[in-house]
């Protein structure tokens, strides 16, 4: 069972075009929501992250929308670039459990240029 | 700082063969997760040692175990490696666990023929 469900599973974007992925969660014990990025042959690296107190968090480009009542985070790229070409992971965390992440199944990212 | 080492980077093993990886956290982390990806399960959960102690397991069989040594070091074993065992390995390291940063080494790359 798909603790945190990812769509779309490949997305292709033009470059300077805003690319949003959505995930979707159940368990409400889930208090913590990373997004890694990973490039073919590296391991995932920690974009951003969001608890469910606040609604929106924004670094640089990135953005993370939460609706916490919908159980539902997504991840904005502003102005995409080709270098953001990647595939991505949302994620979650509970308190109780360490750092035993759930993670989507991945979204490939290509901007062309 | 450095960032999360694990070697060796790259493995070819045969069936029914053992295999030990290792994994070197960030200078400071308490926490080493382990993680099996692969293209038709994406990234799994296997365990996460914290202080040298077991904190949670995930849905693996026996013939994987783990362990973490004072320096905060963390060693994976696979037993009996069977074929669908073949996969990218991945260690993320964080200070304390429980939901909060983790970051990600390179993975090892186990291929088992």
């Amino acid at each position: 069972q798909q603790q945190v469900k990812q769509s779309p599973q490949s997305l292709i974007v033009q470059k300077g075009g805003i690319s949003i992925i959505n995930c979707a969660y159940e368990n409400t014990a889930f208090d913590y929501f990373p997004w890694y990025q990973q490039f073919p042959g590296k391991g995932p690296a920690l974009l951003i992250a969001i608890r469910p107190d606040v609604s929106e968090k924004k670094e640089g480009r990135f953005t993370i929308s939460f609706n916490k009542s919908a159980k539902q985070f997504s991840l904005h790229i502003m102005d995409s670039q080709p270098g953001d070409s990647a595939t991505y992971f949302c994620a979650a965390s509970t308190p109780y459990t360490g750092n035993q992440f759930y993670f989507g199944t991945g979204t490939s990212l290509t901007v062309i240029p | 700082k450095a960032g999360v080492t694990q070697t060796p980077r790259y493995l070819i093993k045969t069936r029914g063969q053992q295999v030990t990886l290792s994994c070197s956290p960030i200078s400071g982390h308490r926490s080493v997760s382990w993680y099996q990806q692969t293209p038709g399960q994406g990234l799994q959960f296997l365990f996460e040692y914290f202080s040298e102690t077991q904190r949670n397991k995930g849905n693996f069989p026996g013939r994987f175990s783990g362990r973490q040594f004072s320096n905060s070091r963390s060693e994976m074993n696979v037993s009996t490696l069977e074929l669908g065992d073949s996969a990218l390995y991945l260690c993320a390291s964080s200070q304390l666990g429980g939901g909060t940063e983790a970051f990600f080494g390179q993975g090892t790359r186990l291929t088992v023929v």
